[in-house]
């Protein structure tokens, strides 16, 4: 399975973009690229998914380098609710209802 | 409302017991998982279903057991608890229909269980 690789963690304040990159070198061209999140003390959500086309949508915008290997959320303005681990997933589409691989991810801290 | 629910939120039990965790479902997805996570490391499959009549095992089956009752209900049971099962216990579900490769996965709130 391809891998992902996130920094352990990042910082940002409250209101200010929040861009977090996630490689994905041996990315396959039937990988797509998620993008979960985990708050405190709660189960991992959904934030977005992409192919190859930028993507946006209510919660975050996700940036596909051209040739893939790497891409990046954004969190257009960053609030203190914000504050989770996320997880950059590479799911394969014969991969339809198998198991996600979560891998450590990134812990973003907010400050007020 | 939560789309996926799960019961209890927390539960510590003796080691040698026998302990069920409940999952319910309003999304009226098809498919449903049991995850683990321990502390610092991601989420490991227990178990998934695709269908009432369709159980599979994940990475980490032995010592579990699991059972569709319904479309919305999916039940993992520790047969003999031990304290390595001390975890958080999560489970999603997934609508096949979103297409392969695209279909998110809908978590419930975990379970915390302590075993001693």
């Amino acid at each position: 399975d391809a891998k992902t690789t996130q920094p352990n963690s990042m910082e940002s304040n409250e209101e200010e973009p929040v861009h977090l990159p996630c490689n994905h070198s041996t990315i396959s061209g039937t990988d797509y690229i998620h993008w979960y999140r985990q708050l405190p003390s709660q189960g991992p959500e959904y934030v977005i998914h992409g192919l190859t086309s930028n993507v946006n949508n209510r919660m975050a915008s996700l940036a596909i380098a051209e040739d893939r290997k790497s891409s990046t959320l954004i969190l257009h303005r960053a609030t203190l609710r914000d504050a989770a681990v996320y997880y950059c997933i590479l799911r394969a589409t014969n991969q339809a209802g198998t198991a996600l691989i979560f891998g450590k991810g990134t812990t973003l801290s907010v400050s007020s | 409302d939560a789309d996926v629910t799960q019961t209890p939120r927390n539960r510590i039990t003796k080691t040698g017991k026998r302990i069920m965790l409940e999952c319910s479902q309003t999304k009226g997805h098809d498919r449903m998982y049991w995850y683990r996570q321990d502390p610092g490391l991601g989420l490991r499959l227990i178990y998934y279903s695709f269908d009432v009549k369709d159980i599979n095992k994940g990475e980490i089956s032995d010592g579990y057991s699991v059972s569709r009752q319904a479309q919305a209900k999916f039940s993992l049971s520790l047969e003999s608890a031990i304290p390595n099962q001390t975890a958080l216990y999560f489970c999603a579900t997934s609508d096949p229909l979103q297409g392969a490769g695209t279909d998110t996965q809908y978590f419930g709130p975990g379970t915390r269980l302590t075993v001693l």
